[in-house]
């Protein structure tokens, strides 16, 4: 297992709402990145943080929001829920250089109904 | 557009075969590549990195890289049951602000 943890498991949310997802990353990992994984699909990047502040973004539109901590841990919150935001949720945590391998957290599954 | 494509499968193979599982990328300034392991319900698994053209073995996991095709690929050796996953074929890019391209995923299934 990584030191990845995330938080919740499982989350049921219904359309039009809001939620906040969690995660801490490796010890010794300053940068974490979240994907969204829809259902028979490889990871699609959603943004990454580095030193509390953004710096780098996917194609989501901006009611995809993050923070980072000073102690490296990241959330994840989407307003206005819409039933194709149902996937697995998923942070990863690296090192700022090279290699830039990245690990991941055992993911949140959101179902929007 | 930065892609990485894969075979979905599903691939097939014995207990005790190679299994060989292969990924494409489009953009040659990637120069770090990522095999991971996702089994059903679970988050992805780093198994193999690899930075140079050749070969890179680790246990019964080799990864080959030939920048100049533009090609990735993965062999597991003595497939095992436990094998049976989906395995994505992952590109880096943009440096220290970059991120993951990752294919769609080959499901392997390994029959006793």
């Amino acid at each position: 297992e990584t030191g990845v943890t995330q938080s919740p498991t499982h989350l049921i949310k219904t359309r039009g709402q809001q939620v906040t997802l969690r995660c801490s990353s490796q010890s010794g990992h300053n940068t974490v990145s979240w994907y969204q994984q829809a259902l028979g699909q490889g990871p699609q990047f959603i943004f990454q943080y580095y030193r509390e502040e953004e710096n780098g973004r996917g194609n989501f539109p901006p009611r995809f929001s993050g923070l980072q901590f000073p102690n490296y841990s990241s959330e994840l919150n989407v307003n206005a829920l819409e039933l194709d935001d149902s996937a697995l949720y998923l942070c990863a945590s690296r090192s700022t250089g090279s290699p830039y391998e990245q690990y991941f957290g055992p993911g949140t599954r959101l179902t929007v109904t | 557009q930065k892609e990485v494509e894969q075979n979905s499968g599903p691939l097939s193979v014995p207990e005790g075969a190679i299994a060989s599982l292969n990924c494409t990328y489009s953009d040659r300034v990637s120069q770090s590549f990522f095999w991971y392991r996702q089994y059903s319900g679970k988050s992805p698994e780093l198994i193999m990195s690899i930075y140079s053209n050749g070969d890179k073995e680790d246990g019964r996991f080799t990864a080959q890289l030939n920048k100049a095709s533009q090609y990735v690929s993965l062999l597991i050796r003595d497939s095992q049951p436990s094998d049976s996953a989906t395995y994505l074929c992952a590109a880096f890019y943009g440096g220290s602000q970059g991120n993951l391209i990752f294919g769609k995923g080959t499901k392997l299934s390994v029959k006793p």
